[in-house]
């Protein structure tokens, strides 16, 4: 089956303590991105990858890292969680920056 | 930055009314993108529609690129419509980030 998965679902984590949440796809697509969603802000764009070794911010970018090192994965790294990260983060792809998106399920993340 | 800017925010329908949902964008875009969000928080694509019309049963859209919006019909509504409809453009000078909009929230009533 074609999809985006994330892991964890839900997480709850202490201020600084290191967290990743991976993102993967199956459909061999080139464009992933991170989001976060919180209530009255909406969707806000973290990061975003056009291919392998390719990222860029999004406009939301400060506190989390990325990576692309292989076509499929698209972790998102908070090297030292804030509780301002607690929030909704949903990972999407696509085939290519013009196609439609592929959401992932969410991670619910809270940073106490 | 480009404002992208939903209408109406909240709608109620009761089961079986048609709907029409409104999305207005201050630049010209590259792509834009209808989604679903249900009551359970998962986001489902409904549309890419640049431009032009698409219909999947009973939901059609339309983008009016030139008069930079796009509309979102919903037929003969049901209760699994419910949920937070947003529309995201991406334009040629957002540099490939992908803009949310704020969303309409449709409660659909037997």
């Amino acid at each position: 089956e074609a999809q985006v998965t994330q892991n964890p679902r839900y997480l709850i984590t202490v201020t600084g303590k290191k967290l990743t949440v991976t993102c993967s796809q199956n459909m061999n697509h080139e464009y992933m991105s991170w989001y976060r969603q919180d209530p009255g802000l909406g969707l806000r764009q973290i990061y975003y990858s056009m291919n392998v070794e390719v990222t860029d911010k999004g406009d939301v970018p400060e506190g989390y890292k990325v990576s692309r090192k292989e076509k499929r994965n698209f972790p998102l790294i908070l090297e030292s969680p804030s509780p301002n990260q607690t929030s909704l983060y949903f990972c999407a792809s696509s085939f290519q920056r013009n196609y439609g998106y592929t959401f992932g399920s969410g991670t619910r993340l809270t940073v106490v | 930055g480009i404002q992208v800017e939903q209408s109406p925010p909240d709608l109620i329908l009761q089961e079986g009314a048609n709907s029409t949902l409104r999305c207005n964008f201050s630049d010209s875009v590259n792509n834009l993108q209808w989604f679903h969000q249900n009551p359970w928080g998962q986001l489902i694509n409904l549309f890419y529609i640049p431009s032009g019309t698409k219909q999947n049963g009973r939901l059609s859209a339309t983008t009016v690129a030139t008069e930079r919006y796009s509309l979102l019909y919903i037929s003969s509504s049901q209760t699994t419509d419910s949920g937070v409809y947003f529309c995201a453009v991406e334009t040629e000078t957002s540099y490939d980030k992908v803009i949310f909009g704020p969303g309409t929230s449709l409660s659909v009533i037997p």
